[in-house]
């Protein structure tokens, strides 16, 4: 199984609403990611997580706030975004230490009103 | 601090060769990824280089040199199937990650193969 799933596919919020995203792979990696990527930008790196302990937070807002249940799943709880917030969030995992293969989910198209 | 450049955009014929450069300037330089983004779909892993030379792929090749800082992604027999976006990634010992690995993707480049 070499598929890392996100839901849900879409998401439309208001600035004062509480959701969650969800990521789950089961290819055994031990190094998860979550990214942010924008129209015709790259993805931009927000969290890392290794053997589920948070490895790097790249200065992100703390109205995004991820959680690394267990090593199958990753989650990234919003609260009170702002529209420019909007964009296609994505989450990769790979193998410790590899890093430069990444296999990236589908993302999530996150709309906020 | 970190730069990673490449083309925009590159047009190329069905059945030929491109090639995408990736110019990078970095400190505590590992190595350099390729991927492949299809427009609405996931970015896919294609390659990773970290020693000079070339890799082969099937019909995608990746080259880096690392005392030029550049790398180029080379697809040959080109199809319509390709048009995508290009990323490099470098990955490299980030300024404020305690020593972490980090991976950093290029702007990328849109590839369009036109018949």
């Amino acid at each position: 199984d070499t598929e890392v799933t996100q839901t849900p596919k879409h998401l439309v919020m208001g600035m004062t609403n509480k959701k969650s995203l969800k990521c789950e792979q089961h290819m055994g990696h031990r190094a998860m990611y979550w990214y942010k990527q924008k129209a015709k930008k790259p993805p931009e790196l927000m969290f890392v997580y290794s053997y589920e302990k948070l490895s790097i937070n790249e200065s992100v807002p703390s109205r995004f706030s991820p959680e690394c249940p267990n090593s199958s799943l990753l989650n990234l709880h919003l609260h009170a975004l702002q529209p420019e917030d909007s964009a296609l969030y994505l989450c990769a995992s790979s193998q410790e230490g590899q890093n430069y293969e990444q296999y990236f989910g589908p993302g999530t198209r996150l709309t906020v009103t | 601090g970190q730069s990673l450049e490449q083309p925009s955009e590159v047009t190329a014929v069905e059945g030929a060769i491109v090639q995408i450069n990736c110019t990078y300037q970095t400190s505590g330089f590992y190595g350099l990824s390729w991927y492949q983004q299809h427009d609405g779909g996931a970015p896919t892993f294609l390659s990773y280089n970290a020693l000079d030379g070339l890799e082969e792929t099937g019909r995608f090749s990746s080259f880096l040199s690392r005392s030029d800082s550049y790398g180029y992604l080379l697809l040959q027999e080109l199809q319509m199937k390709d048009s995508a976006s290009y990323f490099c990634a470098v990955r490299d010992r980030g300024r404020n990650s305690g020593g972490y690995q980090k991976v950093t993707f290029g702007t990328g480049t849109k590839l369009q193969v036109i018949p």
